[in-house]
């Protein structure tokens, strides 16, 4: 198994470009979810789906959308990218049942200028 | 909502001696409480974690404890080595649903 993958690794955009980061799961997991994380903030998270056609918001969703056509693919976009985006974004994954570690992708870092 | 607090945000132990990072949380609705580990530039990964029927879990030189009453838990790493350095963090859900809130995180150096 893969695991959670997440393309690109690197991106640098200008203020008020979009783009889409993507995130695929190849473990049939049904939780999937975004996090973002800044120096002394921890992890953040932004939006979440529990299932194939099933998203919401999480703590910090304003600026970012979320899809899941799939239960494999999860992608977050940025419809117009903000400086205060810059950070690195984590995919994660885990089953649904109770109690479920979450397993991250190796991250995506996002500088806007 | 569920807030972490997370102690100290730094910490420097001699290599073979014990670290000790506590966290605390707002939620007595929490009861899943997972711990990772972030090495340099790289993904956080899971070390260990407790569930609210349980007090303490050991895996090897890791453990953790759980007080639900005082709504707080502790990650203990003994005989620490150089490879242990990293930023740890710990974390809160409740039940069902994987919306994790996240500490600050703890950057743990071992010296040689």
């Amino acid at each position: 198994n893969a695991g959670v993958t997440q393309t690109p690794k690197f991106q640098v955009l200008k203020t008020g470009q979009s783009m889409t980061l993507q995130c695929a799961q190849d473990m049939n997991h049904e939780y999937m979810s975004w996090y973002r994380q800044d120096p002394g903030m921890g992890l953040r998270l932004i939006h979440y789906s529990v299932g194939a056609g099933i998203t919401d918001q999480g703590e910090v969703p304003n600026g970012y959308n979320v899809s899941r056509s799939t239960t494999e693919d999860f992608p977050l976009r940025l419809l117009s990218a903000a400086p205060s985006q810059t950070s690195v974004y984590f995919c994660a994954s885990s089953y649904s049942a109770q109690n479920s570690p979450l397993h991250f992708g190796n991250g995506t870092r996002l500088t806007v200028t | 909502g569920e807030n972490v607090e997370q102690h100290p945000s730094t910490l420097s132990v001699q290599e073979g001696d014990s670290a000790v990072i506590k966290c605390t949380y707002s939620d007595s609705a929490s009861n899943y409480f997972p711990w990772y580990k972030q090495e340099l530039g790289k993904r956080p990964q899971l070390i260990i974690d407790i569930r609210s029927n349980v007090g303490e879990k050991k895996d090897q030189r890791i453990a953790v404890t759980l007080n639900k009453t005082a709504k707080h838990f502790s990650l203990h790493i003994t005989e620490t080595q150089p490879e242990d350095s990293a930023v740890y963090f710990c974390a809160a859900s409740k039940n069902y649903g994987q919306n994790f809130v996240f500490g600050p995180g703890t950057r743990l150096s071992v010296l040689p």
